[in-house]
């Protein structure tokens, strides 16, 4: 089972800042993942990298932009916050190359006023 | 257009019943599924998965049965229990077709009352 920890777990924040969301594993994955989830939604992705400085948009369009620096690190960040940012958003990490599973964080709960 | 559903956002069941939660899926590429737990203001929870290969598999109170005819699959728990209470959302991906992304459903709020 992945550690996976994000912080902050709550973010209330007024609209144009700029946040970062922080992800990282300690189980030495090679993928990881960025979701938003609405309440009685599915979870949409929105990023994922399967390495090192190699990054992808997901299916849903995001105004957020990641970072892979790390193979344990894996930032997202908000350059203007706006209150249709507002929502939960989940890290994943998985390894394998077929059939793997996903492993969550405990999400962060964003609030754009 | 969503590829994986689970047309039942909520179901109630007694302590001691079984509980069984559903999914369907539209995409027949789709070769591995999972369910996944989650309680709310915390990040899902793996429990269970099932290989397109197999039409059922086992862990404990959870058994997960996957008809590939029907695309469909779910997710029975014997007995239930209060601590199951929770939302289960089904995942799937297919290697081949999706490059392993996940594709989730809207959820179902299980009760299950004491």
């Amino acid at each position: 089972e992945a550690d996976i920890y994000q912080t902050p777990r709550y973010l209330v924040i007024g609209t144009g800042k700029k946040i970062t969301l922080e992800c990282s594993q300690t189980m030495g994955h090679d993928k990881m993942y960025w979701y938003q989830q609405d309440p009685g939604m599915e979870l949409h992705l929105i990023h994922y990298s399967y390495g090192v400085n190699s990054t992808e948009k997901g299916d849903l369009s995001s105004e957020s932009t990641v970072s892979r620096i790390r193979t344990e690190h894996f930032p997202l960040t908000l350059e203007s916050a706006r209150p249709s940012h507002t929502s939960q958003y989940l890290c994943a990490s998985s390894e394998g190359v077929i059939q793997e599973t996903q492993y969550f964080g405990p999400g962060t709960r964003l609030l754009v006023l | 257009d969503q590829q994986v559903k689970q047309n039942s956002p909520s179901l109630s069941v007694q302590e001691g019943r079984i509980s069984i939660l559903n999914c369907d899926y539209t995409n027949s590429m789709f070769d591995y599924f999972l369910w996944y737990k989650k309680y709310p203001a915390e990040g899902p929870t793996f429990l269970i998965s099932i290989s397109s290969i197999k039409d059922k598999n086992e862990d404990g109170r959870f058994t997960v049965f996957l008809n590939k005819s029907a695309k469909h699959l779910s997710l029975h728990i014997v007995p239930s229990q209060p601590g199951d209470s929770a939302v289960y959302f089904c995942a799937a991906s297919s290697y081949l077709n999706t490059g392993n992304q996940f594709y989730f459903g809207t959820g179902t709020s299980l009760t299950v009352i004491p």
